[in-house]
């Protein structure tokens, strides 16, 4: 069965260092990729999705980043963070061009900037 | 774009008691639609879900929802809630015919069930 995975669970950071979150998924290949940022009472909002190795989306602009360095590790990244990067940050995975697709979430990291 | 709004934010039900969660949505062409439920401290999860054919679909843990098509909804039933029902509750759609799935989600429904 398939697994997705997220790391760190918790980060407290200041303002202006640099961030890096995991997302990693397991028991299946070429998997579409997504990162959601959650915030109280506001939902999901997406923020990336991948279909591929090397190929990413953003949906919003923003002060975050995202790479794909293998087919199944997507990583969310910031060089300076902001005050308002702070939230819970989800990974999502679905399989790859199926008719009736579903995501999938992880367990979330929750961001704190101060 | 696709939106999708959910009518409470917050809803508080005693024991036993009947539970709809309204979902409407607003995009002109086929969409496939999805109930999340994140339990506290737990991960977002798949409640329930509709693609095609019979409108009234059923999820786990005795939760249905009806697709109405002409009304743009998708609203969340269960004719008897738990104290374990108590979640935030999530209404998705994504645009049918993509290569991929970019969900658009409401904002959640916080429901409180009290023993």
């Amino acid at each position: 069965s398939q697994t997705i995975h997220q790391w760190p669970a918790t980060l407290v950071q200041p303002v202006g260092s640099p961030l890096s979150l995991e997302c990693t998924v397991e028991g299946t290949s070429n998997p579409n990729l997504y990162w959601y940022r959650q915030a109280a009472g506001r939902g999901l909002q997406l923020l990336f999705y991948s279909v591929g190795i090397g190929q990413i989306s953003s949906e919003v602009p923003q002060n975050l980043s995202a790479s794909r360095p293998q087919d199944r590790q997507f990583i969310l990244s910031s060089k300076k963070l902001l005050l308002s990067d702070s939230g819970f940050y989800l990974c999502a995975w679905s399989a790859y061009q199926t008719t009736e697709e579903t995501q999938y979430f992880g367990p979330g990291t929750r961001l704190l900037v101060l | 774009a696709q939106s999708v709004s959910q009518h409470n934010h917050h809803v508080i039900l005693s024991e036993a008691a009947s539970l709809e969660l309204g979902c409407n949505y607003s995009y002109g062409g086929t969409v496939n639609l999805f109930w999340y439920v994140q339990y506290p401290g737990q991960h977002l999860q798949l409640l329930l879900k509709y693609f095609s054919g019979d409108p009234l679909v059923k999820g786990i843990k005795g939760f249905e929802a009806e697709f109405i098509k002409s009304k743009f909804s998708f609203n969340l039933r269960k004719p008897s809630v738990q104290w374990s029902d108590t979640a935030e509750y999530f209404c998705a759609v994504n645009a049918k015919n993509s290569g991929y799935s970019t969900l658009t989600f409401g904002k959640g429904t916080m429901l409180l069930v009290s023993p």
